[in-house]
């Protein structure tokens, strides 16, 4: 079965500063590379997403890039301000069979100091 | 609209009894997942019932965990025999597209 492997696991930044989190995964047929932000006691929130046939996908301070051969994917946020701090966390499916069951990694606490 | 609901959004038991867990997805939405969150950990699919095809249970982790969808909506997880490492958190996520995934708030549990 797919295995997502995330780093760091925490990731201490100021304000201002840019923040990076790498995921690699081992299931070549992997399509569908979501990111979620989850705050403290609250559900998962989907922030970005993006798809095999696309290479890099921006939202204001917001990108995530897709290397399909080396199979590993990157968050990375620009600008980053207090309300950042959380847990993120990157999965990865394949929709087989329209079944888009996501595999996880085990988060990374990003913590933006003012 | 109303996002995915979940209830209850704790729950304490004894060791042995029997636990239901609720999710009543985003209305419309033809497919929905349910995850498990240990402490510190990433979340580990379940199951997953997609309109009246046959569920995927690939991810429960014994005989004890159940779960059913009635109408193609709400949907309840039962597990029978509680031990103390099934104390988690459990979410339900839904969707219309297939792969865009909304998480509930999730369900607490406690085992004791």
């Amino acid at each position: 079965g797919e295995n997502v492997e995330q780093h760091p696991s925490t990731l201490s930044v100021q304000e201002g500063d840019s923040a990076v989190i790498k995921c690699t995964y081992s299931d070549s047929a992997s399509n569908y590379f979501p990111w979620y932000k989850q705050e403290l006691g609250k559900r998962p929130q989907l922030i970005i997403d993006i798809r095999s046939n696309v290479g890099e996908k921006k939202d204001q301070r917001i990108a995530v890039t897709l290397n399909k051969t080396a199979k590993h994917f990157s968050l990375h946020i620009t600008e980053t301000q207090p309300e950042d701090s959380a847990v993120y966390f990157c999965a990865a499916s394949w929709g087989g069979g329209s079944n888009y069951k996501l595999t996880f990694g085990k988060g990374t606490l990003l913590t933006v100091n003012p | 609209g109303a996002g995915v609901s979940q209830s209850p959004s704790n729950k304490v038991t004894e060791k042995g009894k029997d636990v239901e867990l609720r999710c009543d997805p985003i209305s419309g939405h033809t497919a929905l997942y349910w995850y498990r969150q240990s402490l510190g950990q990433g979340l580990e699919f379940l199951i997953y019932f997609q309109g009246n095809s046959a569920p995927d249970k690939s991810g429960l982790p014994s005989d004890r965990f159940s779960a059913e969808r009635t109408g193609g909506s709400v949907s309840t997880l039962t597990i029978q025999r509680t031990q103390q490492e099934d104390s988690a958190v459990y979410l339900c996520a839904s969707s219309s597209d297939q792969e865009t995934q909304y998480f509930g708030p999730g369900t607490r549990l406690l085992v004791l």
